[in-house]
């Protein structure tokens, strides 16, 4: 499978606990942006990395939030101290920044339970 | 700030009529605009797309046209089918810094054969 992939697909996890989602990209792709989604709403902007560097973050991003993609290629969300707010899927999408494209590809998320 | 509304957030045809789903946008800048199709615990699928030099695109039985000048793109699928239900999501982008998508809040389309 040459899209984006996330993982784990589903996590569940105590109140106060961390984790972290992966995320990589189609190969190509040196951008890569991260999405939130609750039930019912659209995509939420998070985050957006041009190569290794974080170009961008929402202000709904919490201090809890961090992303990193430390070699350009792969990404990571990090969500500490988790709250039942953060009850979401978290999407992972990709695109390239050269050509006439830009076209952006979504992973198929990472589904966050917060119990 | 950037802002899309979509309209309407359901709508349900009987199979083989037309679906019209309707956003507008805030941010005069937006250059970009796709449309994706959602099933239910799935991604996002890119169906069709449009940028702020063409005034409409067809692929198949969908279209999309855009009135830049008044800030708004229609999604039209004729000749619908069961397998067209899905959540639909417009978004708008400034293509070229950046290209985050700011997406409506979603049509839920459902289709009766």
């Amino acid at each position: 499978d040459t899209g984006v992939s996330q993982d784990p697909r589903h996590k569940i996890t105590k109140r106060g606990q961390n984790v972290t989602f992966r995320c990589d990209p189609i190969s190509e792709h040196n951008r890569l942006y991260w999405y939130r989604q609750t039930l019912g709403q659209g995509p939420e902007f998070l985050t957006y990395f041009q190569n290794e560097a974080q170009l961008e973050k929402s202000r709904l991003l919490s201090d809890r939030f961090s992303a990193e993609r430390p070699k350009g290629s792969f990404s990571t969300l990090e969500i500490q101290r988790t709250e039942q707010g953060d009850s979401a899927m978290y999407l992972c999408a990709s695109t390239s920044s050269r050509g006439a494209g830009n076209t952006i590809y979504f992973g198929e998320g990472s589904w966050l339970t917060v119990v | 700030g950037e802002n899309v509304e979509q309209h309407p957030s359901t709508l349900s045809v009987q199979e083989g009529d037309s679906a019209v789903i309707k956003c507008t946008y805030s941010d005069s800048a937006s250059n970009y605009f796709p449309w994706y199709k959602q099933e239910l615990g799935k991604r996002p699928q890119l169906i069709i797309d449009i940028r702020s030099n063409v005034g409409e695109k067809k692929d198949q039985r969908i279209a999309v046209t855009l009135n830049k000048t008044a800030k708004h793109f229609s999604l039209h699928i004729t000749e619908t089918q069961p397998e067209d239900s899905a959540v639909y999501f417009c978004a708008a982008s400034r293509g070229n810094q950046g290209g985050k998508l700011i997406f409506g809040q979603g049509t839920e389309l459902s289709v009766k054969p």
